[in-house]
């Protein structure tokens, strides 16, 4: 089945310590998302790429950073991870020539912090 | 005032009855609505997108109200299984680019 994969679903780091999550699928989308969501809050857009444009909110810290190597994967590279980084951080995908552009999405990294 | 404002709840509803959300967006010039689901310590995933003519599905029914610049979800026959977080969500600027809802707690009890 065509899917948006990420691993790993949890991931333990320490204050500080560079971490990446990764995000691949096979729906062959042009957009990838990377959302950071915390408990009882929207998820919160970080970056989108458009093919290999590359969108960054505004308000995301200078901390989170991405690629999109290929199509398939992209990656969310936190390079010094603190406490309030702790979070689901969810990548969804989709294809934006269609009526109405349904995000699929990946099941989660679970990010703690320690 | 938010982008996208809904009430957090949580909405405690017997099982079999109905219940009502209502969303308000801000952008007038909006022009793609949806309701996405979100289980506990999952991911969101599309339960209906809101067509201008108003949408049914089962047991749902999406309005959409431009002049007010609403969107409704009403559930009918409501089963445990409802229980989640549901997420209204609107675009930005472009058809690709998503605002969401904080979204509205739905419980349903036996």
């Amino acid at each position: 089945d065509a899917m948006v994969i990420q691993n790993p679903r949890y991931q333990v780091t320490q204050f500080g310590k560079p971490v990446t999550l990764s995000c691949s699928q096979t729906l062959n989308h042009n957009v990838m998302y990377w959302y950071q969501q915390k408990s009882s809050q929207a998820p919160k857009l970080l970056f989108h790429y458009y093919d290999k444009d590359f969108n960054n909110e505004a308000d995301t810290p200078d901390n989170f950073q991405s690629r999109r190597p290929n199509t398939s994967f992209c990656f969310l590279d936190i390079r010094s991870p603190g406490l309030g980084d702790a979070a689901m951080y969810l990548c969804a995908t989709t294809q934006p020539d269609r009526a109405h552009n349904e995000q699929f999405f990946g099941p989660g990294t679970r990010l703690t912090v320690l | 005032r938010k982008e996208v404002e809904q009430d957090p709840g949580p909405f405690n509803v017997p099982e079999g009855a109905t219940v009502a959300f209502n969303c308000t967006y801000s952008n007038s010039a909006s022009q793609s609505f949806f309701w996405y689901r979100q289980d506990c310590r999952k991911e969101p995933k599309l339960l209906m997108s809101v067509y201008s003519s108003g949408n049914e599905d089962g047991r749902f029914t999406a309005q959409l109200n431009r002049a007010s610049q609403y969107i409704s979800l009403l559930i009918r026959d409501s089963k445990l299984s409802d229980s989640a977080t549901y997420l209204c969500v609107v675009n930005k600027d472009s058809n690709y680019q998503l605002i969401w809802g904080a979204g509205t707690k739905l419980i349903i009890k036996p």
